[in-house]
């Protein structure tokens, strides 16, 4: 099985700006998970989506969002950048909750 | 809130030697806990996890990690160690119900031959 793909694999923006990000996990999972990844803070939850709903949210501002389409694929969002944003972001998707989650390469973000 | 720590931040070993790396958890309910590693400019792979059953728990490339409950701990060991287990090793836990995984600060493992 293919795994799990992101993109884009990479990203410049300046602060104030918006972005979207996209995962499309493995065939056949049906939950995602986004995180991310800085030096200073580690890898940290956002939120996890399963059948469309959002099941599990982070401690993360509301300027971070998600969705996930009928056919799984996630999206992430972020508005009005800050430069504190600038970080690895990842995407894990399991078959359900609790079972091993398997990660992308991740998005990096730079916010200029 | 659960945590996860991890004590050793930075471990130097030669090729050969062995290596134990220590992860505690705190939560007081059933948990999942996973060892993952990510490589040098790699994404995040699976070395090994725990969900239920034998406390010692085999994974790949020859890396196993022991599950004491009443330590709250999920050490992974390795007998010897090679130049191509340079990585961060991070360990992760989260309790039965739910995909939230809280990952310990990783561990940089160096090994040199």
């Amino acid at each position: 099985k293919a795994g799990v793909t992101q993109t884009p694999r990479y990203l410049i923006k300046t602060r104030g700006q918006q972005v979207t990000l996209s995962c499309s996990p493995i065939s056949g999972h049906r939950s995602v998970s986004w995180y991310q990844q800085t030096p200073g803070q580690g890898l940290q939850f956002l939120f996890e989506y399963f059948s469309e709903t959002q099941r599990n949210k982070g401690n993360f501002p509301g300027r971070f969002s998600g969705r996930q389409f009928s056919n799984s694929r996630s999206e992430m969002n972020v508005s009005t950048l800050e430069l504190g944003d600038s970080a690895l972001y990842l995407c894990a998707s399991s078959s359900d909750r609790a079972e091993t989650q398997y990660f992308g390469p991740g998005t990096r973000l730079l916010v200029l | 809130a659960q945590s996860v720590s991890q004590h050793n931040h930075h471990v130097i070993l030669s090729e050969a030697a062995s290596l134990e790396l220590g992860c505690n958890y705190s939560y007081g309910g059933t948990v999942n806990l996973f060892w993952y590693v990510q490589y040098p400019g790699q994404h995040l792979q699976l070395l090994l996890k725990y969900f239920s059953g034998d406390p010692l728990v085999k994974g790949i490339k020859g890396f196993e990690a022991e599950f004491i409950k009443s330590k709250f701990s999920f050490n992974l060991r390795k007998p010897s160690v090679q130049w191509s287990d340079t990585a961060e090793y991070f360990c992760a836990v989260t309790s039965y119900n739910t995909d939230k995984l809280i990952f310990g600060t990783g561990t940089r493992l160096q090994v040199f031959p």
